[in-house]
């Protein structure tokens, strides 16, 4: 059974630190892993998705790579903003059609 | 990206009567939608998967009479809580697919007095 873990479950830092947020998996017989945000609230945000094909994936100030021999996930976030703070999960999938599995989520504040 | 809504965004309903939430795939069609539960403070539970044109398939502890689900098209699949309890209460999140990436809805925030 296919367990995801992200520690630590929340982080408190000042802006403009970068940061990095881990997430690990217990089989490696992934797909696609994918990188979320979720506001209070709210639904969630694709941020990255990386198939199981790829080592890193980059938008704007994140960047995401993966290393399924080992069962990790990182997402690096550039000189964090306030606006950056959110919850942020990630999830392993075998594919479109197939359920992902969900780490807890870790949540993110970046203080002014 | 692609976009998947959801509606309502929230929903107070008395104990014992039935809501029904729709996920809809605006700009794709999607043959395979996921919903799931999530609890304060939790990750996401995934309750169902919803199968265009044919039976949903439930996860293991989630009551299939309770919960029930229709998927009549590419866009559109529906949750209905029946007879729902205070229990019930939760935030309801649902996902299409798109090229092998996952998209959610806004969630739906259900109190049942």
């Amino acid at each position: 059974k296919q367990e995801v873990t992200q520690i630590p479950a929340a982080l408190s830092v000042p802006e403009g630190e970068n940061l990095v947020l881990n997430c690990s998996f217990t089989d490696s017989a992934i797909y696609n892993l994918q990188w979320f945000r979720q506001d209070p609230g709210k639904g969630l945000t694709s941020l990255l998705l990386i198939q199981s094909s790829q080592r890193e994936q980059t938008s704007g100030r994140l960047n995401a790579s993966l290393d399924k021999s080992s069962g990790r996930s990182t997402l690096y976030i550039a000189a964090s903003q306030p606006g950056d703070s959110a919850t942020y999960l990630c999830a392993v999938g075998r594919g479109g059609s197939e359920k992902l599995v969900f780490g807890k989520g870790m949540k993110l504040t970046v203080n002014p | 990206g692609a976009v998947v809504s959801q509606h309502p965004s929230r929903v107070i309903c008395k104990s014992g009567t039935s809501v029904k939430i729709e996920c809809r795939s605006l700009d794709f069609q999607a043959t395979t939608m996921f919903w799931y539960r999530q609890f304060p403070k939790q990750s996401l539970m995934l309750m169902a998967t919803s199968n265009e044109g044919s039976k949903a398939t439930y996860e293991q502890g989630v009551e299939k009479d309770k919960f029930l689900i229709n998927h009549a098209s590419l866009t559109l699949s529906t949750l209905t809580v029946t007879s729902a309890h205070p229990e019930d209460s939760s935030f309801y999140i649902c996902s299409a697919a798109l090229r092998e990436e996952a998209f959610f809805g806004q969630g739906t925030r259900l109190t049942v007095v």
